[in-house]
């Protein structure tokens, strides 16, 4: 098993062009969640998802965008990337509430 | 809103000692807590899973606590090596909707050779 595979893995923008970072797991889990990690601020969430077809807002999700069209995918979009937005980006599944989350390796972004 | 607080901050120890790493929670309503582990530049590798109604768990010179009453967990490694140097992480998922976890901000660990 792969478990949860992020593309990827660094990438730089320019302030206001848009991305797709891609996020995919293979082990048929409902719960699937962003993450962005700076320092000082700690692991926060961006947006999440419950099962294919749901996704909610995390703590901080304005200038992101999701969907879960299948339960293997769920892309994060950027819309009009920010300086602000620079960080470590975080995709992490889990098959229900009890048996906890696998993270994937992480997307290093930095937009200039 | 639940907030998770790991103390302390830094620690730096020799090889070979035992030592305990904090986690507090502010809402006991929880359904588990779980401990990771972050190197330098990479991912979260999670290390123990410990669920609401369990007390401990264990994995080689790791053992996990949880005290859900009193909103605590305890990280303990025994005859701490170089190799476990990292950031240590607690994070919960609540009772409330979503399977969100909260984590704190983490241990740094240097353990010295």
């Amino acid at each position: 098993n792969a478990g949860v595979t992020q593309t990827p893995k660094f990438q730089v923008l320019k302030t206001g062009q848009s991305m797709t970072l891609q996020c995919a797991q293979d082990m048929n889990h409902e719960y699937m969640s962003w993450y962005r990690q700076d320092p000082g601020m700690g692991l926060r969430l961006i947006h999440y998802s419950v099962g294919a077809g749901i996704t909610d807002q995390g703590e901080v999700p304005n200038g992101y965008n999701v969907s879960r069209s299948t339960t293997e995918d769920f892309p994060l979009r950027l819309l009009s990337a920010a300086p602000s937005q620079t960080s470590v980006y975080f995709c992490a599944s889990s098959p229900d509430r009890f048996r906890g989350y696998t993270f994937g390796s992480g997307t290093r972004l930095t937009v200039v | 809103k639940q907030e998770v607080t790991q103390i302390p901050a830094a620690l730096s120890v020799p090889e070979g000692e035992n030592l305990v790493l904090n986690c507090s929670f502010t809402d006991s309503a929880i359904y588990n807590l779980q401990w990771f582990r972050q190197d330098p530049g990479k991912g979260l590798t999670s290390l123990l899973l410990i669920q609401s109604s369990q007390r401990e768990q264990t994995s080689g010179r790791l053992n996990a606590s949880l005290d859900k009453s009193s909103g605590r967990s305890t990280l303990y490694i025994a005859a701490s090596q170089p190799g476990d140097s990292a950031t240590y992480l607690c994070a919960v998922i609540g009772a409330e909707g979503g399977n969100k976890l909260v984590f704190g901000a983490g241990t740094i660990l240097r353990v010295k050779s």
